[in-house]
């Protein structure tokens, strides 16, 4: 199988903070990664596409000042939180997929509370 | 836009009952994949359908990509507290995946 892992998985921040999230796959390597967003007792919501090497494509609705993708290799994805706010708090997943035909595999998630 | 709906939205079942859930969408698609996700952790996959008409099992997990390639199911069968999560379908094909409102499947011991 293979391996996706975020890091942390549980980060409490002050308002007005930000906050860094990883995302690693560990046994493959994965041109596009994604995040979502999951408020409790929601779905998942995809909010941005990342593609090493290049500039992150974000869904409709989602500020991407205020979260920043980078995704710096084929292995690591890392999501940054930007002046958050308690409504930024929420469970973030990302996934990793080898190409566009495999399935996608999922992180553990991070659970962000902004206090 | 797509649609895609799940259903139902929970259940409540006894252990050693089957389960039952499905997806519909209104677009056709080439892929279904079932996704199960555990409280606090990220969705995982359970089984990924390809064509359609298929039937696939995973051990006591069994799903169906439909004729019309607009709806999927799963059954659960002898279900087993561990059970417990909430079930997402998706359709494939494509990186970026679109998930249903998930079912969310409580087995009472």
């Amino acid at each position: 199988g293979a391996v996706v892992s975020q890091h942390p998985s549980r980060v409490i921040c002050k308002s007005g903070t930000s906050v860094k999230i990883e995302c690693r796959s560990l046994d493959f390597q994965a041109t596009t990664m994604f995040w979502y967003r999951q408020f409790p007792k929601q779905s998942l919501m995809l909010m941005a596409t990342s593609n090493e090497g290049s500039k992150a494509t974000y869904e409709q609705g989602v500020e991407k000042d205020k979260f920043l993708i980078n995704h710096a290799s084929l292995t690591l994805s890392t999501l940054t939180v930007t002046s958050a706010h308690p409504e930024d708090s929420s469970f973030y997943i990302c996934s990793a997929s080898r190409d566009a035909n495999t399935e996608a595999f999922f992180g553990q998630g991070t659970r962000l509370t902004v206090v | 836009g797509q649609q895609l709906n799940q259903s139902p939205q929970s259940m409540f079942i006894q252990e050693g009952e089957d389960v039952s859930m499905n997806c519909t969408s209104s677009s056709i698609f080439n892929t279904w994949l079932w996704y199960k996700q555990d409280p606090g952790e990220g969705p995982v996959l359970l089984i990924a359908l390809y064509k359609a008409g298929e039937l696939t099992s995973n051990g006591r997990l069994t799903a169906q990509f439909g004729i019309t390639r607009k709806d999927s199911f799963l059954n659960i069968s002898a279900s087993i507290p561990s059970d417990v999560g909430i079930y997402f379908c998706t359709p494939g094909g494509s990186e970026k995946l679109v998930f249903g409102k998930g079912t969310k499947l409580t087995v009472n011991p």
